[in-house]
């Protein structure tokens, strides 16, 4: 199954400062979602990037994808204390029926 | 709609217990997850249902787990014979696929709150 494997595995910045988190992943891929889990709970879908897409934006958040380097990467802009969480990527194969996820990035941003 | 619903939200439990999960899904979401989380991993895959068939069923998913869908809308996840290596975060996550594409144009996934169990 695919798997995605993010990078680095904790980041503690500054509110104001970006957040860049990356992930990796082995096999071709339809598309790689990014999931975002605040302590203790549920994870919430944040945004998606299909295959045949290089950039995405949505609101402060830009993901990238480059499928000839399987990897990808997230962007927080002006990131917020309330950004602080855990945040899963999970690539996605063709015909998978299931998503499979890394241990995820620990982002801490301190008021 | 208020999401995926899971209950209860926190379990305490002795060795060798038996417990149950429920996890009520948005309801035209015809997918339901089960995943298992520990402290500082990500989720673990256990099974799928798509209505009410088990489709999939993970290695990690011992004999002591069994998961149930039978009509189609809420699930029950039930450990038997608790251990102390049971205790984690059991997470439900629910998708829509019909005609054989999902519904978002992939399998984009709404999570449930957890239920957190702990073994004594």
């Amino acid at each position: 199954s695919q798997q995605g494997e993010e990078d680095p595995q904790a980041l503690s910045i500054q509110e104001g400062e970006n957040a860049t988190m990356n992930c990796s992943y082995k096999t071709s891929i339809n598309n790689l979602q990014w999931y975002r889990q605040n302590s203790g709970r549920g994870l919430v879908h944040l945004i998606l990037i299909r295959s045949n897409e290089r950039e995405k934006h949505s609101g402060r958040l830009r993901v990238t994808l480059d499928t000839s380097k399987k990897s990808s990467s997230l962007l927080i802009t002006a990131s917020r204390a309330a950004d602080t969480a855990s945040y899963f990527c999970a690539p996605e194969e063709g015909g998978s029926e299931k998503l499979v996820f890394g241990k995820g990035t620990k982002l801490t941003v301190n008021p | 709609d208020t999401g995926v619903s899971q209950n209860p939200r926190h379990k305490i439990t002795k060795r060798g217990q038996n417990v149950t999960f429920r996890c009520d899904p948005i309801s035209e979401h015809n997918r339901l997850y089960w995943y298992r989380q520990t402290l500082g991993q990500g989720p673990e895959f256990l099974t799928y249902f798509q209505n009410e068939a088990q489709l999939e069923k993970s290695r990690l998913l011992s004999d002591r787990f069994s998961a149930e869908r039978p009509k189609g809308s809420f699930s029950t996840l039930e450990i038997q014979r608790t251990e102390q290596g049971d205790s984690a975060m059991y997470l439900c996550a629910s998708s829509r696929k019909v005609l054989g594409k999902f519904f978002a144009g992939a399998n984009v996934l709404t999570f449930g709150a957890g239920s957190r169990l702990t073994v004594l």
